[in-house]
């Protein structure tokens, strides 16, 4: 069955710190792929998606991620994170095979130091 | 234009009891998800509905049903509460193809007592 995978559930970074969250999936076939966040108290927003083209997209905020197709992982990052970055990062993926699915990954609480 | 809009935003109920939540998918969006959000358990994937009809079930009992009306308006039944039914649902609208993003409303938190 397809399924998302987002291996760190829990990270703390102090500001300025690096930040990559991974993200891996388990399909063969053509994914179109998004990161969306949930800031506390408000709901979810898109972050950054991937249809097609260049493997790396700007998202906002400063955000990026990297699709790396060999690697099946769209994975997160951001050079220097702020304090107004700590909330809850949901990878997702969606498909269409034969039906279609849209799938999340179980989430990662990220809480930034100030 | 107007987000999706979920109703009522909180909700207590007792074991047992039945709820119906309901959710207003943007002006255009055919497809409409529902999910339950617990913490550790992330996102958990309860139905999906499009044109009226469902498209794709997760992995939830039968006391979790929906349904969508002929203006994408989505309804999702909880029958029979249980204490673990607690948490937050969620509803999303699309377009209803993979490659458009899933706008989300801002859920209903539900508690069971």
């Amino acid at each position: 069955a397809q399924s998302v995978s987002q291996h760190n559930h829990h990270v703390i970074l102090s500001e300025a710190a690096s930040l990559e969250l991974g993200c891996n999936y388990s399909y063969g076939g053509t994914v179109n792929l998004f990161w969306y966040v949930q800031y506390p108290g408000q709901h979810l927003q898109l972050l950054l998606k991937y249809f097609s083209g260049d493997p790396l997209v700007k998202g906002i905020k400063g955000f990026e991620a990297e699709f790396i197709k060999s690697k099946f992982s769209f994975n997160l990052r951001k050079p220097s994170v702020q304090w107004s970055d700590t909330a809850e990062y949901f990878c997702a993926v969606s498909i269409t095979s034969g039906t279609y699915k849209y799938i999340f990954g179980t989430g990662t609480r990220l809480k930034v130091l100030a | 234009k107007a987000g999706v809009t979920q109703t009522p935003r909180y909700l207590i109920k007792t074991r047992g009891q039945q709820v119906t939540l309901s959710c207003s998918p943007i002006s255009g969006h055919r497809s409409v998800s529902w999910y339950q959000q617990t913490p550790g358990q992330g996102l958990q994937f309860l139905f999906e509905y499009f044109s009226e009809t469902q498209r794709n079930k997760g992995n939830f009992p039968g006391r979790f049903s929906g349904r969508q009306f002929s203006n994408s308006r989505s309804e999702m039944n909880v029958s029979t509460l249980e204490l673990g039914d607690s948490a937050l649902y969620l509803c999303a609208s699309s377009f209803g193809t993979a490659n458009t993003e899933a706008f989300f409303g801002q859920g209903t938190r539900l508690t069971v007592v």
